[in-house]
Parts: C-alpha cells; structure tokens; sequence
C-alpha cells in the first residue's frame, strides 16, 4: 500500500498573500491531481499533471499555480488569497491518467483566509 | 457539457434502514461511473466502480446499478450502520472531459443510533 501527504493540514492566510501547498505521494504513480472541496459543491479540478514536469489545467486553475518538479510530489500556490475564502484542497494520485484507474486522495489541506 | 447530478444534500436514517441515493448525468458517450466514500477527517476513498458494459458493482455491502435509458445510477445498502455514516460522491470519466472525473455535489449519511 501506499500513502498521500499532504502539508499543511490547516493553513490560515492573510488576503492577497501567495500561500503554497505540498502533497507528496508513495504508491509511484504517475498522475497527480488538485481538487478544490467547498461544502455542496462536490470536488472541482484545479490542476493535474500526468508526469514529472507536466501541468494540465483543470477547470478551476485561475488563481493557482501547480508544480510537479519531481514523480512524488505535487505542490499547489494560491497566487493571492481571497479574504471570507474557506475551502478544503485535496490531493489525489492514480497509476495512469485515463480510463478507469482509481484515485487515491490525501486528507486534505484546510485553508482559511483572514 | 458533462455533468452529474445529485440531489440529496443529506440523508439521516436509522441503523438497518434501507439505503438509496440516486445520480443523473449527462454526456453524449459511454461513461464510467463510480461512487466514492468520504468518511470524517478524510480524503475520498473508491466504494464502487461501474462500467456500462456490465450495469451493476457491489463492494462493502452496497450496491450500485446504473441505468442507461435513464441516464442515471443508484447506490443502494440493505441494511446501513452507524459505520455508514460518511458523505458519498457520485461521480462520472467519459471521453468528453478528457477522461478527468466530474463529480456530483455529495450526499451526506447520517445514521442514528
């Protein structure tokens, strides 16, 4: 088996301030994904890259920057937070980036912003 | 454009009720569709997989069957327990959004003791 990291568990930032996120993972696969979670709104699709050094915009990628410089990790940064923001970002993983594989999620970075 | 819909925003039971949430979506090709579970403090976690080739998966004691004519998939439980309690995502990969997951808003099950 395997595991999702994610660092921060809650994150609390000043408006207009860029804040970084980080996930790692063990399982060796080769997508990585950024969902964003809001309450009654399912997950959304920030980012996601298919291999080391690949960027894929999901539909939700204005206001973020992502960054997989190596096949374990995958970092996310607000590039300026938006005051009353409130969300849960998640990370997740899969063998291949199509098709019917398995996502496997971390338990999520909790982001306030005062 | 693709999309999932799901209705319950909460459902509250007693333990050994019947357990039924449905989802619609809509696309123009032939989907994969899949229930994912998120139990408290987290991250989502596959409960059932279904392709359209064979209607129905089972895992865990829940069973999801989907229906094309109706465009839509259930998952269901006979008999739910306390351990249930978690919000459930339907979701859905087709081709036509680049193979990536378009998720429904969740369910959340509570379970009463």
């Amino acid at each position: 088996g395997g595991i999702i990291t994610q660092t921060p568990k809650f994150l609390i930032g000043q408006e207009g301030q860029k804040l970084t996120l980080k996930c790692q993972q063990n399982f060796n696969h080769d997508t990585m994904y950024w969902y964003r979670q809001d309450s009654g709104k399912g997950l959304r699709l920030i980012y996601y890259s298919i291999t080391e050094n690949d960027l894929q915009k999901g539909d939700l990628s204005e206001g973020y920057d992502a960054s997989r410089e190596k096949k374990s990790s995958f970092s996310l940064t607000v590039t300026s937070a938006q005051k009353n923001e409130m969300a849960v970002f998640l990370c997740a993983s899969s063998m291949g980036g199509r098709g019917a594989e398995t996502l496997y999620f971390g338990s999520g970075t909790r982001l306030t912003v005062l | 454009g693709d999309s999932v819909i799901q209705m319950q925003g909460q459902v509250t039971l007693s333990e050994n009720d019947f357990l039924f949430i449905n989802c619609t979506y809509s696309t123009t090709g032939y989907p994969t569709l899949f229930w994912y579970v998120q139990y408290s403090g987290e991250g989502p976690q596959l409960l059932l997989q279904v392709t359209t080739a064979n209607n129905k998966g089972s895992s865990r004691g829940f069973e999801a069957t989907y229906d094309k004519g109706t465009t839509s998939f259930h998952l269901q439980k006979t008999s739910v327990q306390e351990i249930d309690s978690a919000v459930y995502y339907c979701a859905m990969r087709d081709r036509g959004s680049n193979y990536q997951l378009i998720w429904g808003s969740g369910t959340k099950l509570i379970i009463k003791p």
